[in-house]
C-alpha cells in the first residue's frame, strides 16, 4: 500500500545546529501533511502542518518545506535544542475529508551537547 | 488540561481477555480517530468518528474490535479474545472538521498481552 517513507532513521546534530529531517510519499493525491514530534511514552504532539496549495509554512523554529514535484516533505529545526531530542514523523492525509492521516516509520533525531 | 486524556495508560492482560480503552477528546472536537503503534514504527488508522457515527474502519480492525461513541463525547476502544499479537499503543486523537483539522493525540494506552 502507499505510505509515508522517511530518509534516515537517525539524525544527530550538535547543540545549536538546525536540523533537516526529510519525508518523501508516494500519493500524488495527498493534500494535506503533518509533522509531529513523540518523546517517549508519549502520544505524538503536533508541530506544524502544510497544505498542498503551499510550498512553505513558518512556525516558531520550524519551517516545513514542500515539494510536490519530487514528492518530498522536510522539516526544519532552527537552533536545535536537547528538548528537540525526539522522534519525528510526518503523517499525510489522502483524499478529500481529511479523515485519517497515514505515518512514516520516523526520524529520531538526538541532539548532542 | 484540557488535552485528549486516555485510560487506562497500561494495561497487561493474559491472552484470551476482553479489554476496553476509554478516550476523552478535546471537549469541543466532534471528530474523534483511534490509531495503533507498534515500536518503532509509525500510528496505524484504526477507525475514526464523526460526533457518535463510526464513517470509518480500517482492515486492520478485526471482528475481534469494536469501538464505540454513543453520545459524540468520549469513546471506547474493546477488544475481544485479545491475542499477542494485539500488544501495542493505542492512540486516540481529536480533531474539529471543518475547522483546524489537525489531529490532537493523547498519551495513549499501551497494552501488552501475555
Amino acid at each position: 500500500g502507499e505510505s509515508v517513507g522517511l530518509h534516515l532513521p537517525t539524525l544527530s546534530v550538535q547543540e545549536g545546529d538546525n536540523s533537516i529531517i526529510n519525508c518523501a510519499y508516494s500519493n500524488s493525491a495527498s493534500d494535506y501533511f503533518i509533522w509531529y514530534k513523540q518523546e517517549s511514552g508519549k502520544g505524538p504532539q503536533f508541530i506544524i502542518d502544510i497544505r498542498s496549495n503551499m510550498d512553505k509554512r513558518q512556525g516558531q523554529r520550524v519551517t516545513v518545506l514542500l515539494n510536490k514535484t519530487v514528492k518530498h516533505l522536510s522539516l526544519q529545526i532552527a537552533a536545535t535544542q536537547p528538548g528537540d531530542s525526539a522522534v519525528y514523523f510526518c503523517a499525510e492525509n489522502i483524499g478529500r475529508g481529511y479523515n485519517k492521516l497515514i505515518f512514516g516509520a520516523g526520524t529520531r533525531l538526538a541532539v548532542h551537547p | 488540561d484540557t488535552g485528549v486524556s486516555q485510560n487506562p495508560r497500561h494495561k497487561i492482560t493474559k491472552r484470551g481477555q476482553n479489554v476496553t480503552f476509554r478516550c476523552d477528546p478535546i471537549s469541543e472536537h466532534n471528530r474523534l480517530y483511534w490509531y495503533r503503534q507498534t515500536l518503532g514504527q509509525g500510528p496505524e488508522f484504526l477507525t475514526y468518528f464523526q460526533n457518535e457515527a463510526q464513517l470509518e474502519k480500517s482492515r486492520l480492525l478485526s471482528d475481534r474490535f469494536s469501538a464505540e461513541r454513543p453520545k459524540g463525547s468520549f469513546s471506547t476502544l474493546e477488544i475481544q479474545r485479545t491475542e499477542q499479537g494485539d500488544s501495542a499503543m493505542y492512540l486516540c486523537a481529536s480533531s474539529q472538521n471543518p475547522g483546524g483539522y489537525e489531529q490532537y493525540f493523547g498519551p495513549g494506552t499501551r497494552l501488552t498481552v501475555t
